[in-house]
């Protein structure tokens, strides 16, 4: 069973930084594209980022390039999101997706405000 | 980027009538490979998303057969072809042809 933790939210000021991290198991991680999406509070749902299996390709939306780093380490079946210079717009549950279906996992709260 | 407009965005429907959710591209989203990438997914009230449809018109493993998809080119249509109680929630489309990745705004089906 495909099974997705993301972790890491929480409560930052503007201009802040946060890691969000994704424990993959039930499937061959490193064989896996990964997205992250978000939902701000009452709202729909945005795509966020996305890598390849290897690491090499990587995509974001337009609002975060420059701000976000996504990343992975396969050998400890692990997807990460690096927020820098983080806005209240940013304000959102992050989910964790695997590329092949858009399994999710349960998404991790991130709440930007002074 | 690809803009996905869904409608209506509420659909109040009656237990075990038919319900339809439209959702257009300002895109076409046929690749280059042939394939039409066009997803619908549901998100009931206090959990995540999860998959329906993928290219179109295949159901996910586990989606009952009462969902089914349907459209080309810029056109997508989700049908429910009899409602019940736990299909409540909101429904989204989502295209993985162009980056980036967008979704609709989402259709919020509620029991009248």
């Amino acid at each position: 069973e495909v099974q997705l933790v993301e972790s890491g939210g929480g409560l930052v000021q503007p201009g802040g930084s946060l890691r969000l991290s994704c424990a993959a198991s039930g499937f061959t991680f490193s064989t896996s594209s990964m997205h992250w999406v978000r939902q701000a509070p009452g709202k729909g749902l945005e795509w966020v980022a996305y890598i390849k299996p290897d690491g090499g390709d990587k995509y974001y939306v337009d609002s975060v390039k420059g701000r976000f780093t996504i990343s992975r380490d396969n050998a400890k079946n692990s997807l990460y999101l690096q927020m820098n210079s983080l806005r209240a717009e940013d304000t959102a549950v992050y989910y964790c997706a695997r590329g092949k279906d858009y399994s999710w996992g349960q998404g991790t709260l991130v709440t930007v405000s002074s | 980027d690809v803009v996905m407009t869904q409608s209506p965005l509420s659909l109040p429907v009656t237990l075990g009538q038919p319900a339809s959710i439209s959702c257009r591209s300002s895109q076409s989203l046929v690749y280059s490979d042939g394939n039409t990438y066009l997803s619908w997914f549901q998100q009931r009230p206090g959990q995540s998303p999860r998959r329906l449809i993928y290219k179109v018109s295949n159901r996910d493993s586990g989606v009952p057969d009462r969902f089914s998809g349907s459209g080309s080119g810029t056109d997508f249509t989700l049908k429910i072809s009899r409602v019940e109680a736990e299909d409540v929630g909101v429904y989204y489309c989502l295209q993985t042809t162009h980056w980036p990745r967008t979704f609709g705004q989402g259709t919020k089906v509620e029991i009248k």
